[in-house]
């Protein structure tokens, strides 16, 4: 079965210190992995996805997420957080497998509050 | 390009009430989806289709019902509204799955109140 976790509720960082969002998931097959964001009564944008080669992925807004095989993980980061990149953050995953038609599964969310 | 849109944006009901969400899509997606997000739960899956009169279960599919018969449109429809269903409403929509993995793509929600 598919699953993802994200083990905190709400991260507070600092304006111009490091944040990283933390993701893990569980899936049969290869992992399709993805990150949303969500601002105050919108809905969600895309921000960057994992699907194969370089574990390193670079995405929208300055935001890069590392995906971990080995420890399941695929954690957003940003090396300079901005005020105005408060907002909820969702991982998502897909079995790479043919037969999950596309379906998403996503963590509960995480909110990230940056302090001036 | 309006991308994924959604009427109407906010709804109140009261128990026992019908009514309809439109979701509409002006990207030629064959995938479209209906989720409901509620606090602390993310977003989970109602019904998805994978083309123009074609529509599958999801997640949590009771009390629900859902159409496709344009493949621009999705619509998602409550028969007799419970306060259970209290929550915000999210449409999205891909293109046909691919190997390299498909992004949906999701629109304003609507914010949906049973009393």
């Amino acid at each position: 079965a598919q699953s993802v976790a994200q083990p905190e509720d709400q991260v507070n960082v600092a304006e111009g210190n490091p944040l990283t969002v933390k993701c893990t998931y569980s899936v049969s097959g290869n992992p399709y992995l993805f990150w949303y964001v969500q601002y105050p009564n919108r809905g969600l944008q895309f921000l960057l996805k994992y699907i194969t080669g370089d574990n390193l992925v670079k995405g929208s807004y300055g935001f890069e997420a590392e995906f971990n095989k080995s420890q399941t993980s695929f954690h957003l980061k940003k090396p300079s957080a901005l005020v105005s990149d408060s907002a909820l953050y969702f991982c998502a995953v897909r079995d790479g497998r043919g037969s999950t038609l596309g379906r998403l599964y996503f963590g509960r969310g995480t909110q990230l509050t940056v302090w001036p | 390009n309006a991308g994924v849109t959604q009427t109407p944006k906010f709804r109140v009901l009261k128990t026992g009430q019908s009514m309809t969400l439109l979701c509409a899509q002006d990207m030629n997606h064959e995938y479209m989806y209906w989720y409901r997000q509620d606090p602390g739960m993310g977003l989970r899956l109602i019904h998805y289709s994978v083309g123009e009169g074609t529509t599958a279960k999801g997640e949590v599919p009771d009390g629900y019902n859902v159409s496709r018969l344009k493949k621009q449109n999705f619509l998602l429809g409550l028969e007799s509204a419970a306060p259970s269903q209290t929550s915000v409403y999210f449409c999205a929509s891909s293109y046909r799955l691919s190997g390299s993995g498909d992004t949906q793509y999701f629109g304003p929600g609507t914010r949906l109140t049973v009393l």
